[in-house]
Order: structure tokens, then C-alpha cells, then sequence
């Protein structure tokens, strides 16, 4: 699988955009972006995911350059709720379809 | 149901002793997978299933590790004479299909795992 970098924390105030930047240079033409955030230790939660196109669910907007060496995920609102670790994760086709996590950013919405 | 389930959501037991965790996959979800994350460590991917088969079992940590999954539905993952450091969220997921790229892994709550 691709690796992915992301930065290991961000801030966001509530109620203004968390933009999430992850490079993910090597990329492969059929790997996809896929977002997951933790909560504490709880279970990986699916965000969102995209190939090529910019993508939009009731969660968060996904935006994919053009050469998909990097990608930014949108949380158009921030709440204190969404304080938690992101991880960007790109797949290999055929790989055992699992997901390798790395380290994520830690996402800290402050009042 | 709904979502992916998992029992028990907390075991404590004693070191030596044997645990087994189950999980319950979103119904007809083919592959299963199983990962681990201790306190404040990264998730540790374990063994997947395609149907009942497992066909890679080299990241479970040690041979006290065992997984099985019946009727491509309900997995089991088993730890033989737990150890302290065998403390952990025992995490499991499923997705609809296999060897499609695209695939989306859905995550349970994750079964907590403390030895003492």
C-alpha cells in the first residue's frame, strides 16, 4: 500500500471548517483514498473515500488533487464532538483489502 | 444487524487463562477482519477471512493466537494463557465483498482485553 503522510495535530475553532491534509505521493492509479476517524478507543469510524473525483457525504467533503498525490478532507462545521484522530488510508487493489493504519492527526475543535 | 457486534465489550481475566472474543459481521459481508491497538499505540492489523478461509495468519503475535469463523458469518478469536501484554481493544470490521478495490470496512466497538 501507499504510504500517507499526515501532520500529527491540527486545531479548529467550533463552528469553522477542519481542512485535513494527507500527501500520499506513490499513490497508484487503482488505489483509493479512504478517511476513517477514532474517537478515543473506540471503533474506526468510515468518513469517506474517492479514487479521482471530489466526493460529498452528510459527514465531510473529500477533495482529491489532480495527479492524487494529496488529498484534503472537509469538515465544513466543526463541532466539539468531531475532536478525534484521523487517519488517511490509500489501499492496494487485491492486497487482502485490509486497512494499514499510520498515524493520523490528531484533530483538536477547541470552543 | 445493523452494524458490526462484538462480545464481550470488556473482560478482565486473569493472566494465564484463556479469553475468546466473537464478533458478528454486518450481515452478508464475505471478509472479516480482526486488528488490535493497545493504550496509545496504533492499530495492529491481526488476520482477515474471506468466507471461513484465513489465508494469511502471519500478523497474529504469537502461536497463543487463534482465529476461526463458521458459516462465513461469525468469527471467534481465541488467546491461549493471556498476558499482561495481550491487554487490549480487540477490534473487528467487515466489508461487503472481496478483492474489490473501492470496498468499504465497516469497524464494531471493539471487544477490551485487560489481563492482570
Amino acid at each position: 500500500d501507499a504510504k500517507t503522510t499526515q501532520p500529527p495535530s491540527m486545531d479548529c475553532a467550533e463552528g469553522r471548517a477542519a481542512n485535513l491534509p494527507c500527501n500520499h505521493s506513490t499513490i497508484s492509479g487503482n488505489e483509493y483514498v479512504y478517511w476513517y476517524r477514532q474517537i478515543h478507543s473506540q471503533g474506526p469510524q468510515y468518513i469517506i473515500h474517492g479514487l479521482k473525483n471530489n466526493e460529498t457525504n452528510e459527514m465531510a467533503s473529500l477533495i482529491i488533487t489532480e495527479d492524487r498525490k494529496s488529498s484534503t478532507l472537509i469538515l465544513p462545521h466543526a463541532t466539539l464532538r468531531d475532536t478525534a484522530v484521523y487517519y488517511c488510508i490509500v489501499r492496494v487493489d487485491n492486497a487482502g483489502n485490509m486497512l494499514t493504519f499510520g498515524g493520523g492527526t490528531r484533530l483538536m475543535v477547541k470552543p | 444487524g445493523a452494524g458490526v457486534s462484538q462480545s464481550p465489550s470488556n473482560k478482565v481475566t486473569e493472566k494465564g487463562k484463556d479469553v475468546e472474543l466473537r464478533c458478528d459481521p454486518i450481515s452478508g459481508h464475505t471478509a472479516l477482519y480482526w486488528y488490535r491497538q493497545s493504550l496509545g499505540q496504533g492499530l495492529e492489523f491481526l488476520i482477515y477471512f474471506q468466507g471461513n478461509s484465513a489465508p494469511d495468519k502471519s500478523g497474529l503475535p504469537s502461536d497463543r493466537f487463534s482465529a476461526e469463523r463458521t458459516g462465513g458469518s461469525v468469527s471467534t478469536l481465541t488467546i491461549q494463557r493471556t498476558q499482561q501484554e495481550d491487554s487490549a481493544v480487540y477490534l473487528c470490521a467487515s466489508s461487503p465483498r472481496w478483492g474489490k478495490s473501492g470496498n468499504t470496512i465497516y469497524f464494531g466497538e471493539g471487544s477490551w482485553l485487560t489481563v492482570v
